[in-house]
């Protein structure tokens, strides 16, 4: 059973750049979430993907936006980098049932906003 | 609404000596209660949830934790720490219901010395 992967590991972009961040969920997983971890702080909940249609969103503005393909990989999109967008960013993917509710986290993502 | 208190940022501790990271919550509705664990540059593992039934819950390396209910609180503990236990834990929330996306605390790192 693979796990969730992301990809790039690291990347800088210049403020007003757009940005796609990719993550591959783990076999059998139809939900992605994605959230933004700033440095020293706790994860936050940005949006969550269910089979390809947005399932809920944070309190992030409309320029964090995000897919989820046939194969439930995701990808999370942000337009007009600022440089509060520097953070980890993780993906997490899940089975919701009703017993099921662990959500499985990839190694996250680091972008600098430069 | 879900909120999550870590009432600690920082925790020093002797090798061997025993624990205690503490977590409050607030909600309008019913959750489940996790905590994770954030090794440097690592993403977010699982030690241990609470869905229902016993308020004492054991995870992985060696850690546990209580739910109270009449407090809201979700305090993790562990009998005797390891160097290699040095590293950032996230208590967590989510509802029964709907997305159960996670809330997180803001963190509290435990620092093992020997």
């Amino acid at each position: 059973e693979t796990g969730v992967t992301q990809s790039p590991t690291h990347l800088i972009k210049t403020r007003g750049q757009q940005v796609t961040l990719r993550c591959s969920s783990q076999s059998g997983h139809n939900t992605v979430s994605w959230y933004q971890q700033a440095l020293g702080q706790g994860p936050q909940f940005i949006f969550q993907y269910y089979r390809e249609e947005e399932n809920g969103r944070g309190n992030f503005p409309p320029r964090f936006s995000g897919l989820q393909f046939p194969n439930y990989s995701s990808e999370l999109n942000v337009n007009a980098l600022e440089l509060d967008d520097s953070a980890l960013y993780l993906c997490a993917s899940s089975f919701p049932g009703t017993q099921n509710t662990e959500a499985f986290f990839g190694q996250g993502t680091r972008l600098t906003v430069v | 609404a879900q909120s999550v208190t870590q009432l600690d940022s920082q925790v020093p501790v002797f090798e061997e000596a025993p624990v205690e990271l503490r977590c409050n919550y607030s909600s309008s509705v019913s959750v489940y209660l996790f905590w994770y664990v954030q090794y440097p540059n690592q993403g977010l593992q699982l030690l241990l949830k609470y869905l229902s039934g016993s308020t004492l819950v054991k995870g992985i390396n060696g850690f546990e934790a209580e739910f109270n209910k009449s407090q809201t609180s979700f305090h993790l503990r562990k009998p005797s720490v390891h160097i290699s236990d040095t590293a950032e834990y996230f208590c967590a929330v989510s509802s029964y219901t709907g997305r159960r996306a996670l809330t997180f605390g803001s963190g509290t790192r435990l620092q093992v010395q020997p």
